[in-house]
């Protein structure tokens, strides 16, 4: 079974710019979640889709945004870039259903993207 | 607010002596953790897991151990390995995943 994909792998923007990340979730996982990592802060959650519906949101500024399509790929756009949105952009999926916690929870993730804003 | 804290950014260790990795949280109300290996230029991959009605959980040479009064979580690798080397994210989820910052670990041949 292939793993999860993420593209694209590294992007360079400059500020004010908007970025458009994709994720490919393994087949037959419906949740799809998108985290931030930065150095020292470990990894952020920013949402989690499911059946193209946003489930969760953390704790992150509107310029954020995500989608899911009926295939459960995901994108996440990120709007007005700055300099502290350069980042490790991780997706991960999982066959997690509901909000009840069992073993279908556990979360595969990409390789990331890596973004630099400059 | 970090709702789960691994206050050590790095550990060294030698190859064969045991590795512990600690977590700390304080979100009481965590049904599950998980702790994830992520070696460079790979997404963290799933280590293993407990619920929090268990206080342990073993598989091969890693252990975890669930202290809920503490509110504390320590991986165990025993023995530990060159291979090893990474860094170790604990997560506690509650409708979401909470990532503490990471531990980097080195096993020294």
């Amino acid at each position: 079974k292939a793993g999860v994909t993420q593209t694209p792998r590294y992007l360079i923007k400059t500020r004010g710019q908007q970025v458009t990340l994709s994720c490919s979730p393994i087949s037959g996982h419906r949740s799809v979640s998108w985290y931030q990592q930065t150095p020292g802060q470990g990894l952020q959650f920013l949402f989690e889709y499911f059946s193209e519906t946003q489930r969760n949101k953390g704790n992150f500024p509107g310029r954020f945004s995500g989608r899911q399509f009926s295939n459960s790929r995901s994108e996440m756009n990120v709007s007005t870039l700055e300099l502290g949105d350069s980042a490790l952009y991780l997706c991960a999926s999982s066959q997690r259903s509901g909000q009840a916690i069992s073993n279908l929870d556990e979360q595969y993730f990409g390789p990331g993207t890596r973004l630099t804003v400059t | 607010d970090q709702q789960v804290k691994q206050n050590s950014p790095s550990l060294s260790v030698q190859e064969g002596r045991i590795s512990i990795l600690n977590c700390d949280y304080t979100n009481s109300m965590f049904d599950y953790f998980l702790w994830y290996k992520k070696y460079p230029a790979e997404g963290p991959t799933f280590l293993i897991s407990i619920s929090s009605i268990k206080d342990k959980n073993e598989d091969g040479r890693f252990t975890v151990f669930l202290n809920k009064s503490a509110k504390h979580l320590s991986l165990h690798i025993v023995p530990s390995q060159p291979g090893d080397s990474a860094v170790y994210f604990c997560a506690g989820m509650i409708g979401q995943f909470y990532f503490g910052t990471g531990t980097s670990l080195t096993v020294i041949p």
